[in-house]
């Protein structure tokens, strides 16, 4: 399912480097979302935006920022890569119906840092 | 203490079996709850969703909701080797934007 894509899939990346790591969706949802999924930890909320002028912190929002660049579009940057934000991350939009909020979620991308 | 505790298993049983998977919480204000699958390499995709207390059924798919307990249930019947994979449990309050998600738990299915 290519509905909402993110890239690169995998990335190996050095202590102190900036990474940006980008999600596109077209499913034509306004509510996205960067979450890291590590062993043990499970899924854990880092940044969700309900529209392009609306950013908001997560769980663990801490070393990361993001930018929401259309309503399509939405970026998790770290500023200075450190070892323990090596973990799989994933994006996921959903529909405003309050109702429901389903989640649909990105294939993830696998980051090292070393 | 976790919102929401979930078994890691692993979890292995031949084709055919019932399944049984569990979550409890600990916040009594949680309202909606779901049950996503996760095959390897890929994102969750919702697999159950239920709103309240109850049980909800969709193929072999059975989801249960014990509130009063503070405790949910997701039950494959008939298990399948292509149901293998890491079951995640999630669940938020009304009006709320977070989901919190359980750990995982990893199935596998033999034929």
């Amino acid at each position: 399912d290519a509905d909402v894509t993110q890239t690169p899939r995998n990335r190996i990346t050095k202590t102190g480097k900036r990474i940006m790591l980008e999600c596109s969706q077209t499913k034509g949802h306004d509510r996205m979302y960067w979450y890291r999924q590590d062993p043990g930890l499970g899924l854990r909320l880092i940044y969700y935006s309900f529209d392009v002028k609306d950013i908001n912190k997560g769980e663990i929002s801490d070393g990361y920022s993001v930018s929401r660049q259309a309503q399509a579009k939405f970026s998790l940057s770290l500023e200075s890569a450190i070892p323990n934000q090596t973990a799989l991350y994933f994006c996921a939009t959903s529909s405003p119906t309050p109702s429901t909020d389903t989640q649909y979620f990105g294939p993830g991308t696998r980051l090292t840092v070393l | 203490q976790k919102e929401v505790e979930q078994d890691p298993g692993p979890l292995s049983v031949p084709e055919g079996a019932i399944v049984s998977l569990n979550c409890t919480y600990s916040n009594s204000a949680f309202q909606y709850f779901m049950w996503y699958r996760q095959y390897s390499r890929k994102g969750p995709e919702l697999l159950m969703y239920t709103y309240s207390s109850g049980n909800k059924e969709d193929g072999r798919f059975t989801a249960q909701v014990d509130k009063s307990s503070k405790y949910i249930s997701l039950f494959i019947r008939d298990s399948q080797p292509s149901d293998s994979a890491t079951y995640l449990c999630a669940m938020r309050e009304t009006g709320a934007n977070n989901l919190f998600f359980g750990t995982g738990t990893r199935l596998t299915v033999i034929p």
